[in-house]
């Protein structure tokens, strides 16, 4: 079974600072997939970063990069240059092994809400 | 390209109608998932299908039928609502096992 934790219900940062989101994962796979996405008030979920668990490098996309230290099982969104319209809820999410039995389906945390302040 | 749409975007039911809403998507992927969104807590797996015509259960099936008669679409039917299917409701698609594109979601509220 695979679990995601998302240890902070909310974060504030304010304008221009940056600010990482905590996510930490337990799976038995030896491969595996993590995502970020973000929720804005609007409700849609958007596809920010991902991460596989075999890359050298951490992942990165503009302001977005990924903090993966798979010894500790750990996946942190880094959001750099924080603004306004970053607001909105993040959710880490992780998906199984490539051409496994897990046909992509994807483990979510509960998620982390962001506040940034001008 | 409209990437992946729902049909209705919000819904009021009373206890034990049905109704069925409609996920299309036209990006040719194989892929396609629905989940619900409850206050608290993530997405949860509902069904999925790897492909048209299969479908398979997911973390929280009970309640809930679907169905891929064509690739584009993935439908989830709800036979007899209950209050406890008030939810918020997602399509996600994906090029086989690859990142997953949602849809904006269906408020479902069943009174």
């Amino acid at each position: 079974a695979q679990k995601i934790t998302q240890t902070q219900p909310g974060m504030f940062v304010q304008e221009k600072e940056a600010v990482t989101l905590d996510c930490t994962y337990d799976t038995s796979d030896p491969s595996y997939g993590l995502f970020w996405y973000k929720q804005p008030s609007s409700g849609e979920m958007i596809f920010l970063i991902y991460q596989g668990s075999y890359d050298q490098q951490n992942a990165t996309e503009g302001r977005y990069s990924l903090n993966f230290q798979k010894a500790r099982k750990s996946a942190n969104l880094v959001i750099s240059a924080s603004q306004l319209g970053d607001s909105a809820m993040y959710f880490c999410a992780m998906r199984g092994s490539l051409g496994g039995t897990s046909y992509g389906k994807l483990t979510f945390g509960q998620g982390t809400i962001l506040t940034v302040h001008p | 390209n409209a990437g992946v749409t729902q049909t209705p975007k919000f819904r009021v039911l009373k206890t034990g109608q049905s109704m069925t809403l409609l996920c299309a998507q036209d990006m040719n992927h194989e892929y396609m998932y629905w989940y619900r969104q409850d206050p608290g807590m993530g997405l949860r797996l509902i069904h999925y299908s790897v492909g048209e015509g299969t479908t398979a259960k997911g973390e929280v099936p009970d309640g809930y039928n679907v169905s891929r008669l064509k690739k584009q679409n993935f439908l989830l039917g709800l036979e007899s609502a209950a209050p406890s299917q008030t939810s918020v409701y997602f399509c996600a698609s994906s090029r086989y096992q690859e990142t997953q594109y949602f849809g904006p979601g269906t408020r479902l509220l069943v009174l």
